[in-house]
């Protein structure tokens, strides 16, 4: 079965500074898809990028990047500029691209504070 | 991007009775909705699958008959817990599954927070 395990529960950032959220994984699949969720106070789950595990180019989008390990089963989220609306939870995710699911299996998740 | 509501967004209920939640894709038509239960400052586990027209898929431990889902339509499905009790409270959490170009992806409903007294 797959796991997906957030290390960080909390994590702290100076406001235009960068942080860095890990994420690691566990798979016997070849083919499948990693996310990153940010889920602010309000309790909206927001997509904030996707991996394609097929795909070596690490994804961007904006001030978010990841940095996918594909051998060591890492996915990190790397938030540059940060800002004070980027404090949320944040969730890993994974999804196999071969079971036809499509389900998500979620890490526990980490706190991101934003220090005016 | 895709939108997903859920209605309501907050209920209070006593224990023994049932309650119902909607979770409706507004923009767009989903065969596939999932349910999720987010407890306090946690992660969100998955329930079970609901597909447009058919049984529900639930996710091992889930009881099928205390939670009802219903996907009658390509852009509703409901769950109605049955005889709640306090351990249900929590947050429910819908998605929809949504072709997102490459392949597909969760849009999330904004929940709904369950208290059963």
């Amino acid at each position: 079965a797959q796991t997906v395990t957030q290390s960080q529960p909390e994590m702290s950032v100076q406001e235009a500074e960068t942080v860095t959220l890990s994420c690691t994984y566990d798979t016997s699949e070849s083919d499948y898809y990693l996310f990153w969720y940010k889920q602010p106070p309000s309790r909206q789950m927001i997509l904030v990028i996707r991996q394609e595990a097929y795909k070596q180019q690490n994804a961007t989008e904006n001030r978010f990047s990841v940095n996918f390990q594909k051998a060591a089963k890492s996915f990190s989220l790397k938030i540059s500029d940060s800002q004070l609306g980027d404090a949320a939870m944040y969730f890993c995710a994974y999804r196999s691209a071969t079971s036809g699911t499509y389900k998500y299996i979620f890490g526990t998740g980490t706190r991101l504070k934003v220090l005016a | 991007g895709a939108v997903v509501s859920q209605h309501p967004s907050r209920v209070i209920c006593k224990s023994g009775t049932s309650v119902k939640i909607e979770c409706r894709s507004l923009d767009f038509q989903a065969t596939t909705m999932f349910w999720y239960r987010q407890f306090p400052k946690k992660s969100l586990m998955l329930m079970a699958t609901s597909n447009e027209g058919s049984k529900a898929t639930y996710e091992q431990g889930v009881e099928k008959d205390k939670f009802l889902i219903n996907h009658a339509s390509l852009t509703l499905s409901t769950l109605t817990v049955t005889s709640a009790h306090p351990e249900d409270s929590s947050f429910y959490i819908c998605s929809a599954r949504v072709w997102g170009g490459e392949t597909y992806e969760q849009y999330f409903g904004p929940g709904t927070r369950l208290t059963v007294t």
